[in-house]
C-alpha cells in the first residue's frame, strides 16, 4: 500500500471547523483513502473512506484533491470529544491481504 | 450499536507465563483481527483470521503467538511465554467481510497487558 504523510499534531478551537491534511503522492488508481481515529484510552474507530469523490457522513467530510495526491478530513464543528489521533490510511482494493496498517497519525487537540 | 468486547480490561502476568486474551467479536462478523499498541507508539497489526485459519500475519506474530476461535462467539490471542516487551494494549477487531472490499473495522476497547 502507498505511503501517507500527516502532520504529527494539530490544534483547534471548540466549535470551529478542523481540516486534517493527508498527503499521498504515490497513490494508485485503486487505493481507497480511509480515515480512522483513536480517542484516548480506546480502540480506533472508523470515520470515513473514499476513492475519488468527496464523501460526507454524520461524523465528517472527506475532501479528495482532483489529482488524488492529497485529501483532507473535515470536522465541521470540533467538540472536546473530537480530541483524538486521526489516521489516514491507503488501502489498495486490488490486493488480497486482509489487513489494515496504521501509521503515526495526527494528534488533534481541541481547546475550549 | 453492536460492539466488540474484550476481557479482561487489564491483565498482569509474570515474564515467561502464558496469557490468553479474550474477545467477543460482533455477532454477524466473519473476520477477526488482533492489533497491539505499545505505550506511546502506533497501532500495529498482528494477525487476521477467517474460517478458522490465519489469513494474514505480521512479522510481530511469531511462534509465541497463536489465535483461536474456540466456540461460536469467542476469539482468543495466546502468548505462550510472555516477555517484558509484550507489555502493550491489545485490541481485537472484526469485520463483516474482507477488508479489501472496504469493510469497516470495529475495534474493542482493548486489554492492557503488563508483563512483570
Amino acid at each position: 500500500d502507498a505511503k501517507t504523510t500527516q502532520p504529527n499534531s494539530m490544534e483547534s478551537n471548540e466549535e470551529e471547523p478542523v481540516h486534517l491534511p493527508c498527503n499521498h503522492s504515490t497513490i494508485s488508481g485503486t487505493d481507497y483513502i480511509h480515515w480512522y481515529r483513536q480517542l484516548p484510552s480506546q480502540g480506533p474507530e472508523y470515520v470515513i473512506h473514499g476513492l475519488t469523490s468527496n464523501v460526507n457522513n454524520r461524523m465528517a467530510s472527506l475532501a479528495i484533491a482532483e489529482d488524488r495526491k492529497s485529501s483532507t478530513l473535515i470536522l465541521h464543528r470540533a467538540t472536546l470529544r473530537d480530541a483524538a489521533v486521526y489516521y489516514c490510511i491507503l488501502r489498495d482494493a486490488r490486493y488480497n491481504n486482509n489487513d489494515m496498517r496504521f501509521g503515526a497519525g495526527t494528534r488533534l487537540t481541541v481547546k475550549p | 450499536e453492536p460492539e466488540v468486547t474484550q476481557t479482561p480490561s487489564h491483565q498482569v502476568t509474570q515474564m515467561g507465563q502464558e496469557v490468553i486474551l479474550r474477545c467477543v467479536p460482533i455477532s454477524n462478523h466473519l473476520y477477526f483481527y488482533w492489533y497491539r499498541q505499545i505505550l506511546g507508539q502506533k497501532v500495529e497489526f498482528l494477525v487476521s483470521f477467517y474460517n478458522n485459519e490465519i489469513s494474514e500475519k505480521s512479522e510481530i506474530f511469531d511462534d509465541q503467538f497463536s489465535v483461536e476461535r474456540p466456540d461460536g462467539s469467542n476469539f482468543t490471542l495466546k502468548i505462550r511465554s510472555t516477555k517484558l516487551e509484550d507489555s502493550a494494549m491489545y485490541f481485537c477487531a472484526s469485520t463483516k467481510g474482507w477488508i479489501a472490499t472496504n469493510e469497516k473495522l470495529f475495534f474493542g476497547s482493548g486489554t492492557q497487558l503488563s508483563v512483570l
